[in-house]
């Protein structure tokens, strides 16, 4: 069983629409969480980060943690056509090891 | 203020030949990474370091060699390349959003074996 299990799309939403993005995770003992965004060809940016569970919200982003359910998700408002990425769900324990999703290939349709 | 620089940003090799990606960054992170990215198999990690003279192997270590004599860089050595070793290589160092536990990443390196 893999560490993070992410749904790697892709998806396809038209402008405007709200995104849902989810990881499930097998390790309780996790408590960095983060989502980054990777475009084509280029390294991953830090996009959000949690400590623990909770929601964070910043700007059209908002990122939730459930440990009791070990879930996170991003959800994205009001997307954007520059929003198309590959969005990467990662965790840590201690902060040494990060353990990634696989990724979920998102575009927006102008 | 660079970040994290990885070069080559492109390399292909023959198989059984060596070279070494590099990664310098710039930021005074004690704590720096490497991770190859395949499809379907999302980042993994190959080796770490947190802090000079100190390495530890990752979750897919074998063919890799790092060493860590500055704070600054973190080579990545591949001794005798193989076809299974074609990948894209990010090195990462940990820092950067107000000491949080997150990685800031370079921009890749992507390396074929023929």
């Amino acid at each position: 069983q893999k560490e993070v299990e992410q749904d790697p799309g892709p998806l396809s939403v038209p402008e405007g629409a709200i995104v849902s993005l989810n990881c499930t995770y097998s390790n309780s003992a996790f408590q960095y969480f983060m989502w980054y965004r990777q475009y084509s060809r280029k390294g991953p940016e830090l996009l959000m980060y949690t400590y623990s569970s909770g929601n964070k919200e910043d700007g059209r982003f908002t990122a939730q943690v459930d440990k009791s359910s070990k879930y996170i998700s991003l959800f994205i408002r009001d997307s954007q056509p520059s929003d198309s990425a590959t969005y990467l769900c990662a965790m840590s324990e201690t902060g040494n090891q990060f353990y990634f999703g696989t990724g979920t290939s998102l575009t927006v349709i102008p | 203020n660079a970040g994290v620089t990885q070069t080559p940003k492109f390399q292909v090799l023959k198989t059984g030949q060596s070279m070494t990606l590099q990664c310098a960054q710039d930021m005074n992170h004690e704590y720096m990474s490497w991770y190859r990215q395949d499809p379907g198999m999302g980042l993994r990690l190959i080796h770490y370091s947190v802090g000079a003279g100190i390495t530890d192997q990752g979750e897919v270590p074998n063919g890799y060699n790092v060493s860590r004599s500055t704070t600054e860089d973190f080579p990545l050595r591949l001794l005798s390349a193989a076809p299974s070793q074609t990948s894209v290589y990010f090195c990462a160092a940990r820092g950067g959003f107000s000491g949080a536990n997150v990685l800031t990443f370079g921009a890749g390196s992507r390396l074929t074996v023929l």
